[in-house]
Order: structure tokens, then C-alpha cells, then sequence
């Protein structure tokens, strides 16, 4: 069956430190994963696919198919950081083709 | 500018009303879903249509039903509101193919009370 886990409901760290937010998936096919952020008041909206090999706002993320895990780095927090991160699969197939999202890791960066 | 448009951005109603949350989105994209998010911020699909008159259930049972009679408009409704269906609703449009970027409109919190 398809999941998408994020093991971590919160995530608190300090302002400058390293933080990773934990991603792993179960999909059968060649997976498409994704990384979606919900800052306080606004809108959910894409932070990065990992199609695109890019850095936003500083996160990285790499795509690791032995490990079925699709893990957000960055390497210095910042407080404008904090903000709720779900991560999503596109599941292909039949007439259920869609986005599935984890159950999303709330990330709380200290002063 | 195009967007994604969700009317009202919060609600509170009785039990037993009958409420239709609005969602329209000037995108020209063929896809739209409907979320649930519970309080602890979890995001469940509960709808979703790939153009005029095709309407499909998500992964998340719900009592809600919607409609796509237009492209650009894709209203969720509950017949009669319970306490149950307390949550924060999102809709949100794509282009066709599962890995498109979804478009996500501000949400309505419905509280029924």
C-alpha cells in the first residue's frame, strides 16, 4: 500500500542549528516525492520536488530509493523556518492518480 | 492574477444546518481536490475531480458531496452539519498528472456547534 510516515509530530531545534525532518515512504512504483510547507496564516504551498535537484530557502532534500526515504535538511535554522512541513507522494494508476501527504512535522526554531 | 479562491474563511453553524463551502479557482487547471485538516494539522483527501462532471472520493470517508459543473468551480456540501464535522476544509487545483504542483486556496475552518 502507499504511505507516505513522518515520524515526527515536533520538531523544536536553535536558531543556527542543523535540522532534518524525517520522510519515508512505501509506493511499488518509481516514486515522485515532494515536500510541501504551511507557514502560520498563509496558504500550503510547494517547497520542493525532488525531481528538480534544487535548494529553496536553503533545504535540500535527496531522494534515497534503499532506504525509501526522502528526508529535509538544512544545514543552518532559521527562526522564519518554523512552520508546519508535510511531506507528499504522487501515486499513479488506475483511477486514484493523487498526492498523498504524511501526517506533517510541525518544525519550531528557538531564538 | 490567477488564484484559488475559498468562501468562507470561517463558519460556525448549527447541528442539522445545511452549509456548501465555495471554492473556485481562475488557474485553468483541470484538477481540484478537497482536504480535511484535522486540529492536529493532518491532511486527508475527502474528494477530488479531473474536469466537468467527474467527481471521485478520496482516501478519508466523508458525508460531504461536491459537485463539478463548471471548471473553475467545485463546491463542497453537507446535507446537515454535525459537531463531527468540525475541521478546517482546503480545496486546491493542479494541472492533470499526479506529481503537479497543488494549488492551495486559504481554507474554511467550519465549526458546528
Amino acid at each position: 500500500a502507499q504511505r507516505v510516515t513522518q515520524p515526527e509530530k515536533l520538531l523544536s531545534v536553535f536558531k543556527g542549528a542543523p535540522v532534518e525532518l524525517k520522510c519515508n515512504y512505501s509506493y511499488s512504483g518509481s516514486p515522485e516525492l515532494f515536500w510541501y510547507v504551511q507557514y502560520s496564516r498563509q496558504r500550503l504551498q510547494l517547497l520542493l520536488r525532488h525531481i528538480s535537484r534544487e535548494s529553496i530557502k536553503g533545504f535540500t532534500a535527496d531522494l534515497n530509493k534503499g532506504e525509501t526515504s526522502f528526508h529535509l535538511k538544512k544545514p543552518f535554522a532559521q527562526e522564519e523556518d518554523s512552520a508546519m512541513y508535510y511531506c507528499a507522494l504522487a501515486v499513479y494508476g488506475g483511477s486514484q492518480g493523487n498526492l498523498i501527504f504524511g501526517k506533517g512535522t510541525k518544525l519550531s526554531v528557538k531564538p | 492574477e490567477a488564484d484559488i479562491y475559498q468562501t468562507p474563511r470561517y463558519l460556525v453553524i448549527g447541528t442539522g444546518k445545511k452549509i456548501t463551502l465555495e471554492c473556485s479557482q481562475t488557474m485553468g487547471h483541470d484538477k481540484m481536490y478537497w482536504y480535511q485538516q484535522d486540529p492536529g494539522m493532518e491532511l486527508h483527501l475527502i474528494h477530488y475531480s479531473y474536469g466537468v462532471n467527474s467527481t471521485e472520493k478520496g482516501d478519508l470517508s466523508s458525508e460531504s458531496t461536491v459537485s463539478r459543473i463548471r471548471t473553475e468551480h467545485f463546491p463542497l456540501t453537507l446535507e446537515s452539519a454535525r459537531p463531527s464535522h468540525t475541521s478546517q476544509y482546503l480545496c486546491a487545483s493542479s494541472e492533470l498528472w499526479p506529481g503537479a504542483e497543488a494549488f492551495f486556496g486559504q481554507g474554511t475552518r467550519l465549526t458546528v456547534v
